[in-house]
């Protein structure tokens, strides 16, 4: 079945440091698609970075980027240079192949302080 | 080009009534999923719909809830005689593909509150 576990329920780092976010998946598809959205307190849903189950090299996105480790199902989100707006909630998400829908983790909730 | 549009915001509903969420896609979007998120929990996969179908309605609950996607207008949540239970934020994204790689664009949610 499929299933996403963020293990870490709080994290906090300080501002312009660089800081780890932790997903791991579970799936018996070969093709999967995995993604890291940010929940801000307003409550909207903000995409952050996709990477493809057969994608060789880690996504990136500005600040954000994917550290993909297949063999260990893991997708972890690291973000470079915190800043005071990057305290959110962040959930990473996946989707199977043939499967339209997105299975999400309970999240983690980052503090960046000053 | 505006995002996913939801409404109302905020509904507070009393309990037996009945709640309509309304979520307009992204324009180019025929792909509409409803999610549901309980305080301090990630989303929940409710249904997807394309434009006059469900195609997959695997976390709807049973009763009490329904959901279109007509050819003209908007898409539809309903949830008929609310519980304190169904108080939750709802979500709607859509995308213009059904690609694996397809980002999903959400709305800003509707927050039930069932009184």
């Amino acid at each position: 079945a499929q299933k996403i576990t963020q293990t870490q329920p709080g994290m906090f780092v300080q501002e312009k440091e660089a800081v780890t976010l932790d997903c791991t998946y579970d799936t018996s598809d070969q093709s999967y698609g995995l993604f890291w959205y940010k929940q801000p307190s307003s409550g909207e849903m903000i995409f952050l970075i996709y990477q493809g189950s057969y994608d060789e090299q880690n996504a990136t996105e500005g600040r954000y980027s994917l550290n993909f480790q297949k063999a260990r199902k893991s997708a972890n989100l690291v973000i470079s240079a915190s800043q005071l707006g990057d305290s959110a909630m962040y959930f990473c998400a996946m989707r199977e192949h043939g499967y339209n829908k997105l299975i999400f983790g309970a999240g983690t909730r980052l503090a960046v302080h000053p | 080009n505006a995002g996913v549009m939801q409404n109302p915001r905020h509904l507070v509903r009393r309990r037996g009534q009945e709640a309509r969420l309304r979520c307009s896609p992204m324009k180019g979007h025929s792909h509409v999923y409803w999610y549901r998120q309980l305080p301090e929990e990630g989303l929940k996969f409710m249904v997807y719909l394309q434009k006059e179908n469900i195609i997959d309605e695997s976390g709807m609950p049973k009763e009490r809830f329904s959901a279109e996607f007509p050819k003209e207008g908007p898409s539809i949540l309903r949830i008929q005689q609310v519980v304190r239970g169904d108080s939750a934020a709802y979500f709607c994204a859509s995308s213009p593909t059904s690609a694996l790689a397809a980002e999903a664009f959400f709305g800003q949610g509707t927050r039930l509150t069932v009184v």
